[in-house]
This record gives C-alpha cells, structure tokens and sequence, in this order.
C-alpha cells in the first residue's frame, strides 16, 4: 500500500495563481520526496526535506513538513502552464531501506 | 551523464512471450529501483537493489517476474510468460544512497501485452 496520499487528486488553476498539494504519510519517515511527471516521461526529482526539517524552498517551489501530523505541503507560487504535470510525494521510511514510496499524484492543470 | 537510461522505449508482444526490459544507471550511483506505473494502481515499487544485490523483490508480483543486476551499470527486468495485466509503464531509477537521497528516473518503457 501506498505510504504517502497527496491531496486533491486533481487541481486546476490559472496561470498566475499558486498550487498547493498536500501529502499525507502513515509512519515515521527519513526523508520525503516530491516528484514532478510530465505526461509521458519520467519523474523528476524536485525537493527533498529531511525529518528533522520544517521548510525548504526551491525557485519558486516551497515545501513545508509536519511529522506531528505526518504531513506535507508543496506550494507552487505564480505557477505557469508549463508547471502542468502530475506531483507525486515519495516517502523514506526510518529504520528500513529508505526505499521511496510513492502517493498516487496530484494532476495539476495551469490554464495560460 | 546521460541520465538513466532504459530500453525499448516501447514494447508491443503477444501474450505468453517473454518480455526483457533493460536498464543503465546513472554512473556511480549504487542503488538501482524497477517501479510499475498503471492507472488503477499508481507507482508500484517491484524491486530495489544496493550495491547489485537484491534487498527488497516484496513487490514483484509472482513467479513470472524477475530481476537481475549483473554489474552496476546494467540491470534487466524479465517477464516470461507475459499476460494482458501486465501492460504498464516500468520505470527504471537510480540513487547514490538508496532513499536517502533524491533517485533519478529513466524515461520507462510501455508494455502492451495482447
């Protein structure tokens, strides 16, 4: 089963506005990752925040990280039609192989 | 570095044929992942390897997959026999650490299975 569930499943904005997709995870993690997925390529690697991180950021990208909640949020500010592309979370377990499991992803649409 | 690199982009066979999907990491790194991506069930890990050793197969789906990493920079994924719900896209990735650190994917090859 997956470790992580971003939230929504689907997302449509304008171009201009801010995205954010959260990721909700189960059990202790190392790290978690997100991913970008163009539509039929491969996934990307955006950013990685460790447990003991709170935020990161990334050009316009802002991850923030809850292991209270087992939480995440990715933020994409002035997004842009070429941000269009499904965002997945991949999280690290602690005290295992640090295998990244991946969410289902968040399909974002950006309307030019 | 050309990234990871997997072949055949693209795979049409008939069912029960043998299936050989291929993969070249990215120099360097020591971890190497065969994921599986379909729309009813996301990303699906089928197996993770350290080092060219196996440590984590719980994800091949049965009998019928296997996997292996004869050197650190080639590693197969073989299907035999192939069936219809095995069309997928398989993707390949590698890391320097495991998931401690970010894994970067190849384009993946889609399987179509008739």
């Amino acid at each position: 089963s997956q470790q992580g569930e971003e939230d929504p499943q689907a997302l449509s904005i304008q171009e201009g506005e801010n995205a954010t997709m959260n990721c909700s995870y189960k059990t202790s993690i190392n790290n978690l990752q997100w991913y970008r997925q163009n539509s039929g390529r491969g996934l990307v690697h955006l950013i990685l925040i460790r447990s003991n991180e709170r935020e990161k950021h990334s050009g316009r990208l802002r991850v923030t990280l809850d292991t209270s909640k087992k939480s995440s949020s990715l933020l994409i500010t002035a997004s842009r039609a070429a941000d269009t592309a499904s965002y997945f979370c991949a999280t690290a377990l602690s005290g295992g192989s640090y295998i990244p499991t991946f969410g289902r992803g968040t399909s974002l649409i950006v309307h030019p | 570095d050309a990234g990871v690199i997997q072949s055949p982009r693209h795979e049409v066979t008939e069912m029960g044929q043998e299936v050989t999907l291929r993969c070249k990491p990215i120099s360097g790194h020591n971890s190497l992942f065969w994921y599986r991506q379909t729309m009813m069930r996301g990303l699906e890990l089928l197996i993770y390897f350290n080092n060219n050793v196996p440590i984590d197969d719980s994800g091949m789906p049965e009998d019928r997959f296997s996997a292996k990493m004869p050197n650190a920079s080639f590693s197969t994924l073989k299907i035999q026999p192939s069936e219809p719900r095995d069309s997928a896209v398989y993707f390949c990735a590698s890391s320097l650490t495991g998931g401690r650190t970010e894994a970067f994917f190849g384009q993946g090859t889609r399987l179509t299975v008739v």
